[in-house]
């Protein structure tokens, strides 16, 4: 199937990080924003940044700078999401999602498969 | 922050209903509006654009409309594959805001 592929789940104690891939398959990744979203349990879905894979520029909603770092494989085409300090309010789906019109304004065309995170003592 | 208030937050319905959901804005954000589908377990998937352009391969049954703060998403006749949860997203400006979203079930 066409979509990025995403690691997998993860449990993590509180303080510790996690860093979540995201591959690109047989999709173009590369002249495309390459976003992160979580969904905490029965919850919606909360933005987190982008990154641009070709010039690895990214944007980070305010309340993860500082805590969350977004890289770049281009050889291997792969997306990065590092989360560092985490909490158990942490605990959530954390989704990749390509912005496929490069309109200024992203709508998300291709999303990986979800990597569940949780933060347990 | 741009907020996003959908109604209803469910939807009782049978197969060949006609439903509709609304998305509202905090502010004005002319036609950059998505609605996506997500079934339990799974990623979202992407319905509309540009708040009224159907995604490539999504069923005609689907339509939306709407532009400034005020938004909807029609199913024109229920199907059995459309019993899932809806949220619409705001692409005006970062941070890039979900509403909590609308959970289409069997009645």
């Amino acid at each position: 199937q066409v979509r990025p592929v995403q690691s997998g789940a993860e449990v993590k104690r509180p303080g510790a990080s996690v860093k979540v891939s995201c591959k690109a398959s047989g999709i173009n990744f590369n002249d495309y924003y390459i976003h992160w979203m979580r969904q905490a349990p029965g919850q919606g879905l909360e933005w987190m940044g982008y990154i641009r894979p070709n010039s690895g520029g990214t944007n980070l909603e305010q309340k993860f700078r500082g805590r969350v770092t977004m890289t770049r494989d281009t050889s291997s085409s792969t997306v990065f999401m590092e989360l560092s300090r985490l909490g158990s309010d942490d605990t959530a789906v954390y989704f990749c999602a390509r912005d496929g019109y490069n309109l200024g304004r992203p709508f998300f065309d291709y999303w990986g498969q979800g990597t569940l995170v949780t933060v347990s003592s | 922050d741009i907020q996003m208030t959908q109604s209803p937050s469910s939807v009782s319905a049978v197969v060949g209903d006609r439903v509709t959901i609304t998305c509202r804005a905090s502010q004005d954000i002319s036609s950059w509006l998505a609605w996506y589908q997500q079934k339990p377990g799974k990623a979202p998937n992407l319905l509309m654009y540009t708040a009224s352009s159907l995604q490539s391969g999504v069923p005609s049954r689907f339509s939306g409309s709407g532009s400034g703060t005020d938004f909807t998403l029609t199913i024109s006749s229920l199907q059995p594959e459309d019993f899932a949860t809806y949220f619409c997203q705001q692409a005006h400006s970062p941070p890039y805001t979900f509403g909590q979203g609308t959970k289409v079930e069997i009645k």
